[in-house]
């Protein structure tokens, strides 16, 4: 158990529709980041947050917001879902930004776009 | 991008050593080379780091070259559950600043009885 929670676990909803995916991170953790995983793209990174505020972005869509609160947990908002938009998403923590700060990873989301 | 290469894939006997390579021939000093494994759909497992010096924990070795350009992660005594994707990611800062992790391919290994 990383200490990371994701919810929910699995969701399933029709193209075109707006879905919101949420992470906890650990405590004390101050940085968020939000993965995607496809079967044809493998694991890539979208966005970060540290400390509420926008760090880094990735390979993230215009459909796509992401968010993170005082309480540090973060939100990542899919709309105008595709069918491509199916994969796994993971968010992962990590005390700050540093190149020596181990990202901890949660359990998933597996989105199904029908 | 930070580019990293691995075999695709790697067998290896339960209860045998597990010496899993990765070639980074074009890492710089200041990057941090990173392993983790993922069990079938879970999340990515955080396994090692290091950046000049060899790292030991309870979970895995790694052994980084003098040159850098290249490691490897052993795991001593392999178990079923060993069986994963394994990740090597060299971590820096062009790497958007140094925050986000890119992950190639990295080498299923399959530990078989």
């Amino acid at each position: 158990d990383s200490g990371v929670t994701q919810t929910p676990k699995h969701l399933i909803t029709a193209t075109g529709q707006r879905v919101t995916l949420r992470c906890s991170p650990r405590s004390g953790d101050l940085s968020v980041y939000w993965y995607q995983q496809s079967l044809d793209q493998g694991l890539q990174f979208l966005i970060q947050y540290y400390n509420g505020e926008e760090r880094a972005k990735g390979n993230i869509l215009e459909r796509f917001s992401a968010q993170q609160f005082p309480d540090l947990h973060s939100e990542l908002n899919l709309s105008s879902l595709e069918l491509g938009d199916s994969a796994l998403y993971f968010c992962a923590s990590s005390r700050g930004g540093a190149l020596s700060d181990t990202q901890y990873f949660g359990p998933g989301t597996r989105l199904t776009v029908l | 991008d930070a580019k990293t290469t691995q075999p695709t894939s790697m067998d290896c006997a339960e209860g045998r050593a597990a010496n899993l390579p990765c070639n980074h021939s074009t890492i710089s000093g200041n990057e941090y080379v990173y392993w983790y494994r993922q069990i079938h759909s879970q999340g990515p497992q955080y396994i090692i780091h290091g950046l000049k010096n060899n790292e030991t924990n309870e979970m895995a070795s790694l052994i980084i070259t003098e040159d850098r350009k290249s490691s490897t992660l052993i795991l001593p005594h392999a178990t079923l559950r060993d069986t994963a994707v394994y990740y090597c990611i060299h971590r820096g800062p062009k790497d958007n600043a140094g925050n986000m992790l890119t992950f190639g391919g990295g080498t299923r290994l399959m530990v078989k009885p």
